[in-house]
């Protein structure tokens, strides 16, 4: 089947290290999104990536990074410098077309600073 | 940017009861979805509607592309349809969807 895996489901992080989820998409769409949720808020844009070997930075992008090496794969990494990590990261691949543009999103990483 | 406004941000149900919720977009968009993210917090799939009608099971949408708002419509409203319900845009720079900050719907047996 066709879809977005993202993995881990949940994740625990200690002060001071760096984390690494994984987003994997079999769908063929060039480009990827990753989304932040924080409790009963909407989701805001840290990274984006609409071609292999590039990337941008979205509206909250500090202490975050990413790269994207293969189409399918687009790995966030959780810096030490992101002094409030603890939310709730949806990943999300869009269909590009003429007439078309439409988002199919992962499970999501719930990711926890203990 | 694009501003997205959804309401109610919060509606409750008798089950059996029908809804309406509403989007409202300050721009010109070239797409829209619906989303309901469940309470395990995948968002699900319900309507890629930038404009028009659509009609899924007790679930249909209307988008008014030209007077920047879209409603959806619940009819028949069931526990399942619990969770909380997103409207997003396109449009934007960076060629992302713009969320708005949804409507929390819960449905009482």
């Amino acid at each position: 089947d066709g879809g977005i895996t993202q993995s881990p489901k949940y994740l625990f992080r200690k002060e001071g290290q760096n984390v690494t989820l994984s987003c994997e998409q079999n769908l063929n769409h060039d480009a990827m999104y990753w989304y932040r949720q924080d409790p009963g808020q909407g989701l805001r844009l840290i990274y984006y990536s609409q071609i292999v070997n590039d990337f941008q930075k979205g509206d909250i992008a500090e202490g975050y990074s990413v790269s994207r090496e293969k189409k399918e794969s687009f790995p966030l990494t959780v810096t030490s410098a992101q002094k409030n990590p603890t939310a709730f990261y949806l990943c999300a691949s869009i269909r590009t077309g003429p007439l078309r543009t439409e988002a199919f999103f992962g499970q999501g990483t719930r990711l926890t600073v203990v | 940017g694009i501003q997205v406004e959804q309401s109610p941000p919060d509606l409750i149900l008798q089950e059996g009861a029908n809804s309406t919720l509403r989007c409202n977009f300050s721009d010109s968009v070239n797409n829209l979805q619906w989303f309901h993210q469940n309470p395990w917090g995948q968002l699900i799939n319900l309507f890629y509607i930038p404009s028009g009608t659509k009609q899924n099971g007790r679930l249909s949408a209307t988008t008014v592309a030209t007077e920047r708002y879209s409603l959806l419509y619940i009819s028949s409203s069931q526990t399942t349809d619990s969770g909380v319900y997103f409207c997003a845009v396109g449009g934007g720079s960076q060629g992302n969807l713009i969320f708005g900050k949804g409507t929390k719907l819960s449905v009482k047996p």
